[in-house]
C-alpha cells in the first residue's frame, strides 16, 4: 500500500530533550516535506526537501533540522525543543517537486504526530 | 509573501444542497492551486489541481473555479453529503518549491 508513515504517532516530552520525528514513504517520491499545523493558524511548511541531500527551508524553520540521506526517509529533528513547538506535525511527499513538469503536486500526507513539549 | 484567506466560519448545510467554499489569496497568482479535504487528527488528502490557464475543473460531484482578477478559487459539492462533512484547505504554490495552505473551512452537512 502506497502510504507515508510517521513515528511517533504521539509524544510528550520536556523542554530541551531532544527528539526525532520519522517520516518515511515507499512510493519513490522526489519532494517531501514537513508542516506543523496549530489552531487558527493552519499548515505551516518548515523545511523541504528535493531529493537525496538537497533541503531548504519552508516559513517556520527555527528551531527544526531536517536531513535527507535516503529517498524515502525525511526526519524531523527538534535539537532542543520548546513549548512554543507543541503542535501536530505532519509529513507529506510528492511524486516531483512543485515546479514545471505536468505532474499533479499531489502531496501525500502521513497521519500525523501530536507533540507536547512541556 | 501570499495570504490565503479562507472562511473560518464553518459551513453548514443540508443534505442535498450545494456546498460553496472560497480561497482568496493577496498577491501574484499562482501557477496552480490545490484543494485538500482533512478530517479530525488526520492528515489532509489531495482532491484536486486548478491551473492558471483552467477557468474550471471537475471531479465528480467536486468543481473548482479559478478566476485570477478576482484573486479567488470557489469549491463546490453538488448534492452534498454528510460523509462530506469535513475541513477544506485550499493550497497554492509560492516561489520555486514552497506551497502555502489557507487555514481551511469545516463543512458540516446535515442529514
Amino acid at each position: 500500500e502506497a502510504q507515508v508513515t510517521q513515528n511517533p504517532r504521539y509524544l510528550i516530552t520536556v523542554t530541551g530533550k531532544k527528539l526525532t520525528v520519522t517520516c518515511s514513504q515507499n512510493m519513490n517520491h522526489e519532494y517531501m516535506s514537513w508542516y506543523r499545523q496549530d489552531p487558527g493558524l493552519g499548515l505551516r511548511q518548515i523545511y523541504y526537501s528535493m531529493n537525496v541531500e538537497v533541503t531548504d527551508k519552508g516559513d517556520v524553520p527555527e528551531g527544526y533540522k531536517v536531513s535527507r540521506k535516503e529517498k524515502r526517509n525525511f526526519p524531523l529533528i527538534l535539537e532542543s525543543p520548546s513549548p512554543n513547538q507543541t503542535s501536530l506535525y505532519f509529513c507529506a511527499s510528492s511524486l516531483a517537486g512543485l515546479a514545471g513538469g505536468t505532474s499533479s503536486y499531489e502531496q501525500y500526507f502521513g497521519p500525523g504526530t501530536r507533540l507536547t513539549v512541556t | 509573501s501570499q495570504k490565503i484567506e479562507q472562511n473560518s466560519e464553518a459551513l453548514n448545510i443540508q443534505e442535498g444542497k450545494t456546498a460553496t467554499l472560497t480561497c482568496n489569496y493577496t498577491n501574484y497568482s499562482p501557477a496552480y492551486l490545490q484543494w485538500y479535504r482533512q478530517d479530525p487528527g488526520r492528515g489532509p488528502v489531495f482532491l484536486l489541481l486548478i491551473r492558471e490557464n483552467e477557468k474550471e475543473k471537475r471531479k465528480e460531484r467536486l468543481k473548482v473555479t479559478f478566476d485570477t482578477t478576482l484573486k479567488q478559487s470557489l469549491f463546490h459539492i453538488t448534492a452534498s453529503q454528510p460523509a462530506d462533512s469535513a475541513t477544506y484547505l485550499c493550497a497554492l504554490k509560492e516561489g520555486f518549491q514552497k506551497l502555502v495552505f489557507g487555514t481551511g473551512t469545516r463543512l458540516l452537512v446535515s442529514p
